[in-house]
């Protein structure tokens, strides 16, 4: 089955200090990766996407995200978090570019920066 | 340049009643889709529509009903809804993949924030 797996339900970071969030995926075929953040109130944004090439993407607001195929895995990481990143962050995962538009999302990943 | 507008952003019903969301795409987009996003979730796909027809379809019910209009628009129209139909109801919009890939990026809206009591 299709399926996008987040681990972490809640993080809470020092703003400066590092991050990682967590996904791993289940895909039949050739995945197209993404990470969306949703802040309160407002719709999904895109911050990075896979297609396919380099396995280490960066997206906007200094976010990156590597894809292991080995490890059905594409983690999000941003090396100095910033209080105005806090959010629900979304990894998912669909087929043929994505935007079929049926995106299989996971359940999210809520981020907390402690100042 | 407009992005994806939603309307209402809020409303509540009573079971059993019918409600009609709407949605407008970004400027330049044909393709419409929906989806369900309940308290603590992810969102779920429910369908798509371009060139006024359904095209694919998650795992919803028949209740759950949609068009699109010659402008591009979408309206989504659940029936007889039952208090889990309570969520937060987004819609998105992309520009139709006219090769073996697209861009992969979906266009949301704020979405419309549906209470069933």
């Amino acid at each position: 089955a299709q399926s996008v797996t987040q681990p972490d339900i809640h993080i809470t970071v020092s703003e400066g200090a590092s991050l990682e969030l967590r996904c791993n995926y289940s895909y039949g075929a050739t995945p197209y990766l993404f990470w969306y953040v949703q802040s309160p109130g407002q719709g999904l944004q895109l911050l990075l996407k896979y297609f396919s090439g380099d396995t280490l993407v960066q997206g906007i607001k200094g976010f990156e995200a590597e894809f292991k195929r080995s490890q059905s895995s594409f983690n999000l990481r941003k090396p100095s978090v910033h209080w105005s990143d806090a959010a629900e962050y979304f990894c998912a995962v669909g087929g043929y570019g994505g935007s079929q538009g049926n995106l299989i999302f996971g359940k999210g990943t809520k981020l907390s920066v402690k100042p | 340049d407009a992005g994806v507008t939603q309307s209402p952003t809020h409303l509540i019903k009573t079971r059993g009643q019918q409600v009609t969301l709407r949605c407008s795409p970004k400027s330049g987009h044909d393709t419409v889709s929906w989806y369900q996003q309940a308290l603590g979730q992810g969102p779920q796909f429910i369908f798509q529509y371009y060139e006024e027809e359904e095209r694919q379809r998650g795992n919803f019910p028949d209740r759950f009903s949609g068009h699109q209009f010659p402008n591009y628009s979408s309206e989504l129209n659940v029936n007889a809804l039952l208090l889990g139909d309570s969520a937060l109801y987004l819609c998105a919009s992309s520009p139709r993949d006219r090769g073996p890939r697209g861009t992969g990026e979906l266009f949301f809206g704020e979405g419309s924030r549906l209470t069933v009591l």
